[in-house]
């Protein structure tokens, strides 16, 4: 079956560090990634995706590239905020390979929370 | 509004008291998802509704969870004699679909309602 497995938190970073969250993933097709982006208080918002391999997605200054060989899709910010303090969830969709823990096709990691200080 | 709206946003119960859960999908969106977010669990897909299709209940803990989608747009979460376990923050998402996940219909999600069985 499908799995994302992603770092555990808390991460805890000085503003203006640089950020790199891991993310693996196992499928079973060809699945897209994605990271959402949780602040407090609020759902998760869509924070980047990438739909084949060696793909980069990129927004708000994040990044994260699509790697088959490592099965992984690490997210990475060259100077993190305090505004940036939040729940980060990698998820991948397999809509060939089937279900996994979505049984949509659409699997999240458990989140790696994120905490900025200034 | 223009978001997934979920109401209410927290609601505290007794145990063996059933609960109903609101959730108001983007205008237009076809694919509506129920998923829980327990603390250190990350996501947990529960249900998902496409049209008029009989809906995906494969990840629904248990018979005590049931969702109905009325014409096609809101959509109640309904938990019967809840218990502790069951205190998390429940989390619905909508998509413009067919393809659940699909890189190019993300998830809309609402910011959830915490339910805490006292």
């Amino acid at each position: 079956g499908n799995s994302v497995t992603q770092m555990e938190g808390p991460v805890t970073l000085s503003e203006e560090a640089f950020l790199t969250i891991n993310c693996t993933y196992t499928a079973t097709g060809y699945p897209s990634l994605f990271w959402y982006v949780q602040y407090p208080g609020e759902g998760l918002q869509l924070l980047l995706k990438a739909t084949k391999a060696d793909d980069k997605g990129s927004n708000k200054g994040f990044e994260a590239t699509y790697r088959k060989e490592t099965t992984s899709f690490h997210l990475e910010k060259g100077s993190v905020q305090v505004s940036d303090s939040a729940v980060y969830f990698c998820a991948l969709s397999d809509l060939k390979g089937g279900s996994g823990g979505g049984a949509d096709g659409l699997t999240f990691g458990k989140g790696t929370h994120l905490i900025i200080q200034p | 509004g223009a978001g997934v709206s979920q109401s209410p946003s927290n609601k505290v119960t007794e145990k063996g008291k059933d609960v109903e859960l609101r959730c108001d999908p983007i205008s237009g969106h076809t694919a509506l998802y129920w998923y829980r977010q327990s603390l250190g669990q990350g996501l947990e897909f529960l249900i998902y509704f496409q049209g008029n299709s009989a809906p995906d209940k494969s990840g629904l803990p248990s018979d005590r969870f049931s969702a109905e989608r009325t014409g096609g747009s809101v959509s109640t979460l309904t938990i019967q004699r809840t218990q502790q376990e069951d205190s998390a923050v429940y989390l619905c998402a909508s998509s413009l679909a067919p393809a659940r996940g699909s890189s190019n219909s993300p998830l809309h999600f609402g910011n959830g309602t915490r339910l805490t069985v006292t």
